[in-house]
């Protein structure tokens, strides 16, 4: 089955840039879905087809997909943006990454 | 707004059945594909399964494979996991979700309930 790769944990200053990554097997030639999940909560859809974002998702937060690897851009980071960021994709079945816990410092 | 309320969460024992129920409402309830994405206590999410919009076509995780059954009652707008044979390793918080595609198999879920309990244990 596939395989969705995520660093376990990434650190940033506010006001700074966080790259979160999902490794996968030629993901590029797949459509990448973001999701933010706080403490408590349900998931929200961040980032849609590589690129979108859902409306009320900041400008902030982008995203990217190409070769093995996506990537989900913050920048400007805030405090409010602590939280597990998991990727997703559609192979066979849907695959969810294993997660990133992102901190800001 | 869109609403999903889950329920049937439950104690139950290695070997046991449960059924899982989704309500939905605030939107047309068949024109999407609804799924359920399930995470173990301090674990990530795990995409367990999905039924498309016309209910036609069933996809599984191979974790849950021929033991869970996903199926959809349109005249009362509700989503169900039937499962069976539970494991221990099936103890985690179920969660129902909407695609975010209308009239068509995205996948993608923009829309999640709160969650049901379900705990495997002797």
């Amino acid at each position: 089955s596939y395989v969705l790769t995520q660093p376990p944990s990434v650190s940033v200053a506010p006001g700074k840039t966080a790259s979160l990554t999902c490794g996968g097997d030629n993901i590029g030639d797949k459509s990448v879905h973001w999701y933010q999940q706080k403490p408590g909560q349900a998931p929200v859809l961040v980032i849609y087809y590589n690129t979108d974002r859902p409306s009320g998702i900041p400008e902030r937060f982008s995203g990217s997909n190409s070769g093995n690897t996506a990537t989900l851009t913050i920048s400007r980071v805030e405090a409010g943006d602590e939280a597990d960021y998991y990727c997703q994709v559609w192979d066979t079945s849907g695959v969810f990454g294993t997660g990133t816990q992102v901190t800001v410092l | 707004e869109v609403y999903l309320l889950e329920s049937g969460g439950d104690l139950v024992h290695p070997g046991g059945s449960l059924r899982l129920s989704c309500a939905a409402s605030g939107f047309t309830f068949n024109n999407y594909g609804m799924g359920w994405v399930r995470q173990a206590p301090g674990k990530g999410l795990q995409w367990v399964s999905y039924i498309t919009y016309s209910g036609d076509r069933t996809y599984y995780a191979d974790s849950v494979k021929g033991r869970f059954t996903i199926s959809r009652d349109t005249s009362k707008n509700t989503l169900f996991l039937q499962m069976n044979s539970l494991r221990v390793d099936d103890t985690a918080t179920y969660y129902c979700a909407k695609d975010r595609l209308a009239a068509r198999q995205g996948g993608l879920f923009d829309d999640w309930g709160q969650g049901t309990l379900v705990t495997v244990s002797s």
